[in-house]
């Protein structure tokens, strides 16, 4: 199957800092990519939709200051928590499609553990 | 509002025995149900997934049985071994809204050998 990675895998922080995590589709090229957050025994809340070349797209009541989101190619989505805080503490986890606009399948990336302290 | 819900929030089998998994969604345009598996500290894998034209889908221990008029449709997982431990996830997305999956609450099953 395709291959999607995250990094850092986990990150510790400092609040006040702001944190990049790192989406890459290692096989296969992805205008579209989705950024979710999981809190612990919770499901998956998609955050917002990254798209290559133009703005992300947010869901309601995801700070998009806070959470900015950038899609400069068709394998790199990055996610920057700005000026974290300890509620930003979570495992926040990239999909993409594999061919955008054709059938749904994603393929998700092993996730990214923040702690903020 | 949750478009998709999922049940039971756990479930404990013992091994060799039926793990079944419900859930129940409102959208009738979701075009697209996959089930996902998640163990802990790592992302969701795709097990299986089924639309909404076919009633049922089988790979290997895994079956989708879907239920277009009830919008329902579950998954069951025969011969359940120790190592299917894990949290499944069921979801739900449309292509005219870009795909964007829309999660089931979860169920957290533990197989005892």
């Amino acid at each position: 199957g395709a291959v999607v990675s995250q990094h850092p895998s986990w990150v510790i922080c400092k609040s006040g800092t702001s944190v990049k995590i790192e989406c890459r589709s290692l096989d296969f090229q992805a205008t579209t990519m989705f950024w979710y957050r999981q809190f612990p025994k919770q499901s998956l809340m998609l955050m917002a939709t990254s798209n290559e070349g133009s703005k992300a797209t947010y869901e309601q009541g995801v700070e998009k200051d806070k959470f900015l989101i950038n899609h400069a190619s068709l394998t790199l989505s990055t996610l920057t928590v700005t000026s974290a805080h300890p509620e930003d503490s979570s495992f926040y986890i990239c999909s993409a499609p594999r061919r955008a606009g054709e059938g749904n399948e994603q393929f998700f990336g092993p996730g990214t553990r923040l702690t903020v302290l | 509002q949750q478009q998709v819900k999922q049940s039971p929030q756990s479930l404990i089998v013992q091994k060799g025995g039926i793990s079944i998994i419900n859930c129940a969604y409102e959208n009738t345009a979701f075009d697209y149900f996959p089930w996902y598996q998640q163990f802990p500290g790592k992302g969701p894998a795709l097990l299986i997934a089924i639309r909404p034209d076919v009633s049922e889908k089988k790979e290997g221990r895994f079956t989708i049985s879907f239920n277009k008029s009830a919008k329902q449709f579950s998954l069951h997982i025969m011969d359940s071994q120790p190592g299917d431990s894990a949290t499944y996830f069921c979801a739900a997305s449309t292509q005219a809204a870009g795909n964007k999956l829309t999660f089931g609450g979860g169920t957290r099953v533990l197989v005892k050998p």
